[in-house]
């Protein structure tokens, strides 16, 4: 296993669209989290799943934002009516239930113009 | 969870230790002191994590002191590629999220 994968590592996008990211985390583990990230600023979490069930999402997650992790593996995350303020860094995490260390994803960069 | 202080930026040379600190006053029984690294374009990467005294792995070392309100994270004989952002954390062993803070910028000069 080479760690957690995202998918693309970069999207451009117009104001208006949506936008869909994956997220593949390390096989064994069964968290999952999102967080976003902009520039200067600290990771900012938004959501996590244990298996497929979503436990927590953060007021940063407006109704524009759904995610999703169908089968307890690979997760998206999705943004309907993408706007300039949604330009960021997208991070994926992974862990172990019973674990501290958090494994990141290389991130997906969006620009929305 | 705790709310951590730490140097906004810091500068070094290659080859000596480094160290950062942070403060976390408010810090709860049964939080953790946990240290991420991030380079730019890429996600943050787990260094090390301690709840007192001192713990030391094949990266750095973490220093806590008895009353816990501050932590150390020092980093031995620094290269050019220790250049990153490091963030201080202070959270429940187990904890289904982190919050970060803006971290420390450490540039590290030839």
């Amino acid at each position: 296993d080479t760690g957690v994968s995202q998918d693309p590592r970069h999207k451009i996008t117009k104001r208006g669209q949506n936008v869909t990211f994956r997220c593949d985390p390390i096989s064994e583990h069964n968290r999952l989290y999102w967080y976003r990230q902009t520039l200067g600023q600290g990771p900012e979490f938004l959501t996590y799943f244990q298996n497929e069930a979503q436990l927590e999402k953060s007021r940063l997650l407006s109704d524009r934002f759904s995610a999703e992790r169908p089968k307890g593996s690979f997760s998206t995350l999705e943004i309907q009516r993408t706007e300039q303020g949604d330009s960021a860094m997208y991070l994926c995490a992974s862990s172990l239930a019973t674990g501290n260390e958090q494994f990141f994803g290389p991130g997906t960069r969006l620009t929305v113009l | 969870l705790a709310k951590t202080t730490q140097p906004i930026s810091m500068d070094s040379y290659e080859g000596q230790e480094v160290n950062i600190t942070c403060s976390h006053n408010n810090i709860a029984t049964n939080d953790y002191i946990t240290w991420y690294q991030q380079f730019p374009s890429q996600g943050p990467r787990f260094i090390i994590q301690g709840y007192k005294t001192k713990v030391t792995n094949e990266v750095a070392s973490l220093f806590i002191p008895a009353d816990r309100k501050s932590s150390t994270l020092s980093l031995p004989r620094v290269s050019l590629s220790d250049t990153a952002v490091y963030y201080c954390l202070a959270s429940p062993g187990g904890d289904d999220k982190i919050i970060f803070g803006k971290g420390t910028r450490l540039h590290i000069l030839p």
